[in-house]
C-alpha cells in the first residue's frame, strides 16, 4: 500500500460546527504532517508528528487540534472555525523526519469550506 | 523565516515547446525536492537533491541543485500536455521535518 487516505474529501461546516478530519498511511512512515493549501497557493505547514508525538506546531490557532493515535492514523479536530479557514487540508507522511528518503507522499486532501 | 520563491509564476507553452521553472531560497538549504500538482490534485513527489551542483535527469525532465545550495531548476523538454500542473520545489535547511514549500509555477501546455 504507497498511499495515504484521507477522509471525508469534502466538509462543509458552520462556524459552531465541531468535527474531525481523518489521515491514515500503511507505509511504515514514522513522520506524518498536516498542511494547508489555499487557492492558487503553495501548501503552508501546520504540524508534524515525529514517531507519534508532536515535534512541530506553526503556530496554528487552537481551534485546529491534531491528534496521532498511533503510527498508521492523523487526526485534525476542528472548532470554532471562521470563514477563512476554507482550504484543502492535505496530510503527508514520510519514512520518518530526519531522513528525508523517498519525500513526502500526500493523500487527496479534504476541501473544507465554513459557512 | 525561509522565503523560497519561484519564477516565472505562470508560463503557457505550446506542446514540443521547453519549459523550465527557477527556484530561490533566502537561506542555504540542506536539499531540495520536486513536486508537482495536477489541477484538482494532491502535489506528487518527482524528484530529491542533496549535493551541491547536482543534477538529475527523469526522461525529459532535468533538475539541477545550485552550487551554493540556494537555488534549483526543472527543465522539461518538449512538453506534453500531460505535464501542465504546478511545479513546486520544496526545500529544508535541516532535518525533513520543515519541509517549506516554493510559490510553485503554474504550466499550461496547449497543442
Amino acid at each position: 500500500d504507497t498511499e495515504v487516505t484521507q477522509t471525508p474529501k469534502h466538509l462543509v461546516m458552520g462556524m459552531t460546527n465541531k468535527k474531525s478530519l481523518k489521515c491514515e498511511q500503511h507505509m511504515g512512515h514514522r513522520a506524518m504532517y498536516w498542511y494547508k493549501q489555499k487557492a492558487k497557493k503553495p501548501p503552508e505547514l501546520m504540524f508534524v508528528y515525529s514517531y507519534e508525538k508532536l515535534s512541530i506546531n506553526e503556530s496554528v490557532p487552537s481551534r485546529f487540534s491534531p491528534e496521532c493515535p498511533n503510527s498508521s492514523l492523523l487526526n485534525l479536530h476542528l472548532h470554532a472555525l471562521q470563514p477563512e479557514d476554507s482550504a484543502l487540508y492535505l496530510c503527508a507522511s514520510s519514512q520518518d523526519s530526519l531522513n528525508f528518503g523517498y519525500g513526502y507522499t500526500f493523500g487527496s486532501g479534504t476541501r473544507l469550506t465554513v459557512v | 523565516g525561509q522565503q523560497v520563491m519561484q519564477i516565472p509564476q505562470y508560463q503557457h507553452v505550446q506542446e514540443g515547446e521547453d519549459f523550465t521553472t527557477y527556484c530561490n531560497s533566502s537561506t542555504t538549504l540542506s536539499n531540495i525536492q520536486w513536486y508537482k500538482q495536477r489541477p484538482g490534485g494532491h502535489p506528487v513527489f518527482l524528484i530529491q537533491l542533496v549535493k551541491s551542483g547536482e543534477v538529475k535527469k527523469q526522461k525529459r525532465l532535468t533538475f539541477q541543485f545550485g552550487e551554493a545550495k540556494k537555488n534549483s531548476s526543472l527543465h522539461i523538454t518538449a512538453t506534453q500536455t500531460t505535464d501542465v500542473g504546478t511545479y513546486f520545489c520544496a526545500g529544508s535547511t535541516g532535518t525533513a521535518s520543515k519541509l517549506t514549500f516554493g510559490t510553485g509555477t503554474r504550466l499550461q501546455v496547449t497543442l
